[in-house]
């Protein structure tokens, strides 16, 4: 089973402020790495899948990178719909995995 | 529009049995493999089975493989999860979610609101 360790656990920053989140895979998930965003009450719903790529109707200030291992997925100025979970997702192998998620909050 | 509906949580005594559903609607159900994911209470995402189009493809996680059943019925739009020999480390909000695109699986996007299963006795 492919681990996803996200970090950090939670993000604590203000409007405006770029957010930095990581997801490390056990091992290489090629390009099938996904992100999620889950607020209070709500389903989850898709952000970026295949690395990079924006679902549709998201904002281009949610961008995703890296490949392999190492993944990060990056909001450049907070809005306060953003304050949320994400949570990273692979679908290279069986069983389908996510991160334990980062919860980015208001500071 | 596309709208995932779940329905038949509640609460259910350990070793106790539930079927789940999920009606679907707005899109060619028949042309896309689903999945169910659950969320125990406080804790994160955990992907649970999917199965392809036409029932071919069918995976589960290792937490549930033997006691769960995922199905489908192309004819009705809905896709189905028997649970048998559940456990309280069942208990969470059960989500139906679709694949992104109708191709063999696929990222989970769009998600129903969920269910919430409690298994307690």
């Amino acid at each position: 089973e492919i681990v996803l360790t996200q970090s950090p656990a939670t993000l604590s920053l203000s409007p405006g402020e770029r957010a930095t989140l990581s997801c490390r895979a056990s091992q290489s998930v090629s390009s099938y790495l996904a992100w999620y965003q889950q607020k209070p009450g709500q389903a989850p719903r898709l952000l970026i899948y295949d690395v990079s790529n924006r679902a549709t109707g998201i904002p281009a200030r949610f961008s995703g990178s890296g490949s392999g291992t190492d993944f990060t997925l990056t909001i450049s100025s907070l809005e306060p719909e953003d304050f949320a979970v994400y949570y990273c997702q692979q679908r290279s192998n069986w069983p389908r995995t996510f991160g334990q998620g980062t919860k980015v909050e208001i500071k | 529009e596309v709208q995932l509906v779940e329905s038949g949580g509640g609460l259910v005594k350990p070793g106790g049995s539930l079927r789940l559903s999920c009606a679907a609607s707005g899109f060619i159900f028949s042309t896309y493999s689903m999945n169910w994911v659950r969320q125990a209470p406080g804790k994160g995402l955990e992907w649970v089975s999917s199965i392809s189009s036409s029932s071919t493809y069918i995976y589960y996680a290792d937490s549930v493989k033997g006691r769960f059943t995922i199905s489908r019925d192309n004819a009705k739009n809905s896709l189905y999860l028997q649970m048998n020999s559940l456990r309280a480390e069942d208990t969470a909000v059960y989500y139906c979610a679709r694949d992104r695109i109708a191709a063999a699986f696929n990222w989970l996007d769009p998600w129903g609101q969920g269910t919430l299963v409690t298994v307690s006795s």
